[in-house]
């Protein structure tokens, strides 16, 4: 198994474009979710999914689109970059049900800066 | 948005020294959880702990879930160079069927050889 898989590594973007960061996982997990890392903030929640077809956003959702069309991937959209969003993105997937916990498997993330 | 109190925010010690870290929240959590970032690396979970005042050890890392559920601490015992990276507590509960994790702002870890 690859695990989480994300793309690209790094990006430069210009503000005002936008782009989509790939987020893949091969271990059938339902729950799918991004992150963004800032120094001295821990990661904070953007968006998540439970399902295919359904999404939630988090605790930041603001300047961020998802969709979830498989259960395979989960890209994450930035629709009109600011230098605010830059930041370290992380994408995590994990199994979902009943009320149990369950671990969260962490892609390598994707460093993003926004000029 | 919610986040967790963690610290200290970064220690420097020395090889074999001990490690002691925590972190508290206003909120009750579930679930406490501890991971480990490496350079150019996502998180990785170390521990998880499921119930208040519950100990848990993971080789030389020993974690205590706290009698309130609003804390938790982990301990390093005999550090390391490879124990080098952040360190992360997470609090865990679920919301309308998702699991939703709250990270502390993590303690970063230097050791001297």
């Amino acid at each position: 198994n690859a695990g989480v898989t994300q793309t690209p590594k790094f990006q430069v973007l210009k503000t005002g474009q936008s782009m989509t960061l790939q987020c893949a996982q091969d271990m059938n997990h339902e729950y799918m979710s991004w992150y963004r890392q800032d120094p001295g903030m821990g990661l904070r929640l953007i968006h998540y999914s439970v399902g295919a077809g359904i999404t939630d956003q988090g605790e930041v959702p603001n300047g961020y689109n998802v969709s979830r069309s498989t259960t395979e991937d989960f890209p994450l959209r930035l629709l009109s970059a600011a230098p605010s969003q830059t930041s370290v993105y992380f994408c995590a997937s994990s199994y979902s049900s009943g009320t149990s916990f369950y671990e969260q498997f962490f892609g390598p993330g994707t460093r993003l800066t926004v000029l | 948005g919610q986040q967790l109190n963690q610290s200290p925010q970064s220690m420097f010690i020395q090889e074999g020294e001990d490690v002691s870290m925590n972190c508290t929240s206003s909120s009750i959590f579930n679930t406490w959880l501890w991971y480990k970032q490496e350079p150019g690396e996502g998180p990785v979970l170390l521990i998880a702990l499921y119930k208040a005042g519950e100990l848990t050890s993971n080789g030389r890392l020993t974690a205590q879930f706290g009698i309130t559920r609003k804390d938790s601490f982990l301990n390093i015992s005999a550090s390391i160079p490879s124990d080098v990276g952040i360190y992360f507590c997470a609090g865990h509960r679920r919301v309308q069927g998702a699991q939703k994790l709250v990270f502390g702002q993590g303690t970063r870890l230097t050791i001297n050889p």
